[in-house]
C-alpha cells in the first residue's frame, strides 16, 4: 500500500499570507495525485487533481505541484473561507485499487 | 445538477447488520464510479472501495476486503455499503463520492453530505 504522508500537521498562518502544504508518497504516484479540502460539518471537496489542474470553480490562488513522490499545495493569499483541512489522494492504480489518502494538514488562523 | 444524497443517520448495537445508500440523480449513473470514504471520529479520510454500476466492478481496499460490501442497484441509480455484524470501531461517517474519469485523471468531484453510523451497545 502507498503511503501518504503530509506536513506540516497543523499550519497556522494569518489572512493575507501564503500557506503552503506537502505531501510525499512511499513510492512514485506519477501525477497521480489530487487534493481535497474539508470544513468541519462538510463533505470534501475537490480541490486539485492531475497534481495541478484545478477543478471547477476553485480560485486561482489554490495551485498544485510536483511529480514522482513530493507535491505541493499552495494557497497564494489566504482568506477566511480557506482555514479548513487539506488532504491529498493518489489513485496509482486502474482499475482502482489501493487507492490513499494522506492524514491532513489543518490550516488555523494564526 | 448532480447529486449524491446519502441515507440518514444510524445507530445499532454491536453485531447487528446496516445498508446505507447513496442516491445518485442528474447523470448517467452507471456511466461513472462510485467510492466509498470512511471518516472517524475526528480522523482523516480513508478509502473503502468502489463500484461501477454499469456491470458492478467492485474493487474493495485490501484494509476494508471482507470487513464491508459495496453494491448498487442500476435500476434506481443507488450505491450501497453493507456490514452484515457491525463493531464498535465502525462508528464513523462515511462518505459516497462520484469519481470523475478523464484521460489519466481521476478524482472524486461529487460527494455525497454524509451517513454517521453508531455502534454501541
Amino acid at each position: 500500500e502507498i503511503v501518504m504522508t503530509q506536513s506540516p500537521a497543523t499550519l497556522s498562518v494569518s489572512p493575507g499570507e501564503r500557506a503552503t502544504l506537502s505531501c510525499r508518497a512511499s513510492q512514485r504516484v506519477s501525477s497521480n495525485l489530487v487534493w481535497y479540502q474539508q470544513k468541519p460539518g462538510q463533505a470534501p471537496r475537490l480541490l486539485i487533481y492531475g497534481v495541478s489542474t484545478r477543478a471547477t470553480n476553485i480560485p486561482a490562488r489554490f495551485s498544485g505541484s510536483g511529480s514522482g513522490t513530493e507535491f505541493t499545495l499552495t494557497i497564494s493569499s489566504l482568506q477566511s473561507e480557506d482555514f479548513a483541512v487539506y488532504y491529498c489522494q493518489q489513485y496509482n492504480n486502474w482499475p482502482p485499487g489501493g487507492w490513499t489518502f494522506g492524514q491532513g494538514t489543518k490550516v488555523e488562523i494564526k | 445538477e448532480v447529486q449524491l444524497v446519502q441515507s440518514g443517520a444510524e445507530v445499532k448495537k454491536p453485531g447487528e447488520s446496516l445498508k446505507i445508500s447513496c442516491k445518485g440523480s442528474g447523470y448517467t449513473f452507471t456511466s461513472y464510479w462510485i467510492g466509498w470514504v470512511r471518516q472517524m471520529p475526528g480522523k482523516g479520510l480513508e478509502w473503502m472501495g468502489i463500484i461501477y454500476p454499469g456491470d458492478s466492478d467492485t474493487r474493495n481496499s485490501p484494509s476494508f476486503q471482507g470487513q464491508v460490501t459495496i453494491s448498487a442497484d442500476k435500476s434506481i441509480s443507488t450505491a450501497y455499503l453493507q456490514w452484515s455484524s457491525l463493531k464498535a470501531s465502525d462508528t464513523a461517517m462515511y462518505y459516497c463520492a462520484r469519481l470523475y474519469a478523464w484521460g489519466t485523471y481521476r478524482a472524486f468531484d461529487y460527494w455525497g453530505q454524509g451517513t454517521l453510523v453508531t455502534v454501541s451497545s
